[in-house]
């Protein structure tokens, strides 16, 4: 099946500091790029959509100017969680996805578990 | 209400029973629907897809009901292996691509 990187895997920082994740399909190109997020013991949320050279499609009460997304190629989307703050840990997942077709799968990355302390 | 619902559990059970997990989904306009698997701390993985007719792939059987808006997963001999949270995802079309959404999962535990 169809690879997507997520980096880094986990990363600790300080309140106020920005924090990159970068998401790669590996071995196909991807029309769309999914970004999630998981608290502890909760469903994954959809954060935003974005598909390569247009802006991110953000869902109801996501702030998209803290959480920056660029889609800047068919292989990579990078979100940027920018002044990080405690209540922004949590487990932040990509996926990619070639085609519109609601029968395409989504391929997931192995998520990065951001810690803010 | 939530978008996708299911019983979080856990669901312990001894290797080799049959276990069934069920799901309702409110979107009635959902068009397609999957199970996922998610091991502890770790990504999601497609488990199958679920379709009208039902299907079966080895010892996992899921069922859609779209009139009543359920879903459901039977897994037969059930493995130690099978330890792991399954997700109920429900797929609505958006604007220039699709929108999963998932429920907040059924953990099932295999015990020896």
């Amino acid at each position: 099946g169809a690879v997507v990187s997520q980096h880094p895997s986990w990363v600790i920082c300080k309140s106020g500091t920005s924090v990159k994740i970068e998401c790669r399909s590996l071995d196909f190109q991807a029309t769309t790029m999914f970004w999630y997020r998981q608290f502890p013991k909760q469903s994954l949320m959809l954060m935003a959509t974005s598909n390569e050279g247009s802006k991110a499609t953000y869902e109801q009460g996501v702030e998209k100017d803290k959480f920056l997304i660029n889609h800047a190629s068919l292989t990579l989307s990078t979100l940027t969680v920018t002044s990080a703050h405690p209540e922004d840990s949590s487990f932040y997942i990509c996926s990619a996805q070639t085609g519109l077709n609601s029968y395409n799968e989504q391929f997931f990355g192995p998520g990065t578990r951001l810690t803010v302390l | 209400r939530k978008e996708v619902e299911q019983d979080p559990g856990p669901f312990n059970v001894p290797e080799g029973a049959t276990v069934a997990f069920n799901c309702t989904y409110s979107n009635s306009a959902s068009q397609s629907f999957f199970w996922y698997r998610q091991d502890c701390r770790k990504e999601p993985k497609l488990l199958m897809s679920v379709y009208s007719s039902g299907n079966e792939d080895g010892r996992f059987t899921a069922q859609l009901n779209r009139a009543s808006q359920y879903i459901s997963l039977l897994i037969r001999d059930s493995k130690l292996s099978d330890s792991a949270t399954y997700l109920c995802v429900v797929n609505n079309q958006a604007g220039g691509g699709n929108k999963l959404t998932f429920g907040t999962g059924t953990q099932l535990k295999v015990e020896l």
